[in-house]
């Protein structure tokens, strides 16, 4: 199974600065259509998960722009520009290149 | 409004079966895949498995932690998805979420999650 390694496992910003987490896959992610199927969820606390980037950088729809996306082969990574009050929570990145699907082990986002 | 709802968590003995249901509305049910994921107390997300659509032959994938044990299967007649769990261990305890799928990543809508507790 493909291992997807998230650093740092947690993140402590300031309200209105930037975060930014990684997300290592264990194999290239690269699928035979030449697309990577690398996503991106957010699970508040005490809510089920909910998508915020697919295929690397495509938003979902009614995701804030504050959120990107970026990476290829490897390596990925979520950025948040200016962080919200909202946006505490874990992040978890999530392969679908190859079966079985397998996500990050999570990163715990908190506001200082 | 997509809206995804589980049932049938409950507490349950080791080596014992269990269904979940998975209740969906708001969208054409028959033309998307429906996915199984969950959390162990206090832990990250597992997936589990999905079934495809009609369309794709209502072919189905699992991970290796659960394939031969659970079985994923769809009702569209009543927008209904099944997670079918046989031979519980204690570590299948956790909260089981359904989600539509709509392929290569885009596990979209999730429902709130469905308890199971497997223990003596």
């Amino acid at each position: 199974d493909i291992v997807m390694t998230q650093t740092p496992l947690s993140l402590s910003v300031t309200l209105g600065q930037p975060a930014s987490i990684s997300c290592r896959s264990s194999q290239r992610l690269v699928y035979t259509d030449g697309n990577t199927y690398l996503s991106w969820f957010l699970q508040r606390p005490g809510q089920p998960p909910r998508l915020l980037i697919h295929k690397i950088s495509n938003l979902f729809s009614g995701v804030p722009d504050r959120f990107s996306g970026s990476g290829a082969g490897t390596d990925f990574t979520l950025k948040i520009s200016s962080v919200e009050t909202e946006d505490v929570g874990v992040y978890y990145c999530m392969q679908a290149t190859h079966f079985p699907y397998t996500f990050g082990q999570g990163t715990k986002l908190e506001i200082k | 409004e997509v809206q995804v709802v589980e049932s049938g968590g409950s507490v349950v003995q080791p080596g014992r079966s269990l269904r979940l249901a998975c209740s969906a509305s708001g969208f054409n049910f028959g033309t998307y895949a429906m996915s199984w994921i969950r959390q162990a107390p206090g832990k990250g997300l597992e997936w589990l498995g999905f079934i495809r659509s009609k369309t794709w032959g209502e072919t189905t994938e699992y991970a290796a932690s659960v394939r031969g044990r659970f079985t994923v299967s769809r009702d569209d007649s009543k927008s209904l998805a099944f997670l079918e769990m046989n031979s519980l261990k204690t570590e299948d305890t956790g909260i089981y979420f359904c989600a539509r799928y709509s392929g290569f990543g885009l596990i979209d809508y999730w429902g709130q999650g469905t308890l199971v507790t497997v223990s003596s």
